[in-house]
């Protein structure tokens, strides 16, 4: 079975600060693998996604994330967040067998102005 | 375009009540589709998925069954509510098959157990 673990639950940042949320993912195959936001009173939405080729995705709104299979990471970061960056940010991973999207814990972030 | 509505948006229940909330997608055939519930601070846990007509995979045991009727429509159903039933229940769908993986969410029910 496969499952996602991200290990901050709530993040409080400064504008102009660097970004980055962790998430590791356990499964024995090929992953695909996804960030999805949610901001305040809006649907969960597509940050960015991984299948296949370049390890270093890059998504909307200036976010990018590292695949790093040795380490069965995919990290989002943002070198410098801002007010509106402040959502709660959902890492997901798609075996390669199947149609289920297992998703993490989830990671509260606010950013102060 | 495709779009994915469900409803109702809010529904406050007492314990011990039936419960039904329905997701339709349109602009697509034959799509995947799923019941996620989010509860706080345990992320998105997957209940339900769907990936044709009468074909529902169940991920966890509980209090909770789904339906697929027909190719776009999607419920949720409860025959007696318990307190742990509620939550923020989301409808999703996706491209049949393996496909991008991408999943397409709709507003969401908040459910309230009293």
């Amino acid at each position: 079975a496969q499952s996602v673990s991200q290990h901050n639950h709530h993040v409080i940042l400064s504008e102009a600060a660097s970004l980055e949320l962790g998430c590791n993912y356990s499964y024995g195959g090929t992953v695909n693998l996804f960030w999805y936001v949610q901001y305040p009173g809006q649907h969960l939405q597509l940050l960015l996604k991984y299948f296949s080729g370049d390890p270093l995705v890059k998504g909307i709104k200036g976010f990018e994330a590292e695949f790093i299979k040795s380490k069965f990471s995919f990290n989002l970061r943002k070198p410098s967040v801002q007010w509106s960056d402040t959502a709660e940010y959902f890492c997901a991973v798609m075996g390669n067998a199947g149609n289920m999207l297992t998703f993490g814990g989830g990671t509260r972030l606010m950013v102060k102005p | 375009s495709q779009t994915i509505h469900q409803w109702p948006a809010t529904l406050v229940q007492p314990v011990g009540s039936p419960l039904s909330l329905e997701c339709t997608v349109e602009g697509t055939s034959n799509p995947n589709l799923y019941w996620y519930r989010q509860a706080a601070g345990r992320g998105l846990q997957l209940l339900f998925y769907s990936v044709g007509i009468g074909q529902i995979s169940s991920e966890v045991p509980q209090n909770l069954s789904a339906s697929r009727p027909q190719d776009r429509q999607f419920i949720l159903s409860s025959k007696k509510l318990l307190l742990s039933d509620s939550g923020f229940y989301l409808c999703a769908w996706s491209v049949w098959g393996a496909g991008t993986g991408e999943l397409f969410f709709g507003e969401g029910s908040r459910l309230t157990v009293l």
